[in-house]
């Protein structure tokens, strides 16, 4: 199999606050994870490639000192939203690559809601 | 140029028929195309994929059809039926570098029981 978790499944914070999802494989190790941002009935967006080690590759467009992603291991990626704001309410997802194969497996997303 | 066409934008099937969704690319240098199907509030799940060295890939009821030259590919779900209605998103990728993928804009299939 190929598994991927995240965790909180939802979370509510206040404007100003930072929040951080976590992003697991449970039974792989993940050469490189990635970090998905989806709107409501839309495709989703990129934000963020990360390899185990390395420091993240972001998509133009996306804050850097926003959205802080780290890949501690090859079964952890960590995105920490910073002094987020209403607008950062969305639905993120992680995915993760196996070493030597092409498909990229998802997790069951985090909705975050900021108020 | 790294953009996936995707179309239709919503899809309404009767149970039993055939549902077909297609996608479109310029970057000839993608070489892996998967299809995910998503539930609301899910996250996307993997269908079946293709390689542009075979022109066809057969998993159940889950057919990809890859036409090269036309820079095309479509899914086509066969006997469709009420549990396969989700949005469904095809994406083009590359087997080296980055290995990140380019999404299409989704289909929403809804199969009428």
């Amino acid at each position: 199999g190929a598994v991927v978790s995240q965790h909180p499944s939802r979370v509510i914070c206040k404007s100003g606050t930072s929040v951080k999802i976590e992003c697991r494989s449970l039974d792989f190790q993940a050469t490189t994870m990635f970090w998905y941002r989806q709107f409501p009935k839309q495709s989703l967006m990129l934000m963020a490639t990360s390899n185990e080690g390395s420091k993240a590759t972001y998509e133009q467009g996306v804050e850097k000192d926003k959205f802080l992603i780290n890949h501690a291991s090859l079964t952890l990626s960590t995105l920490t939203v910073t002094s987020a704001h209403p607008e950062d309410s969305s639905f993120y997802i992680c995915s993760a690559r196996k070493q030597g194969r092409y498909e990229q497996y998802f997790g069951p997303g985090t909705r975050l809601t900021v108020t | 140029q790294q953009q996936v066409k995707q179309s239709p934008q919503s899809l309404i099937v009767q149970k039993g028929g055939i549902s077909i969704i297609n996608c479109a690319y310029e970057n000839t240098a993608f070489d892996y195309f998967p299809w995910y199907q998503q539930f609301p509030g899910k996250g996307p799940a993997l269908l079946i994929a293709i390689r542009p060295d075979v022109s066809e890939k057969k998993e159940g009821r889950f057919t990809i059809s890859f036409n090269k030259s036309a820079k095309q590919f479509s899914l086509h779900i066969m006997d469709s039926q009420p549990g396969d209605s989700a949005t469904y998103f095809c994406a083009a990728s590359w087997t080296s570098g980055t290995y990140k993928y380019i999404f299409g804009t989704g289909t929403r299939l809804k199969v009428l029981a």
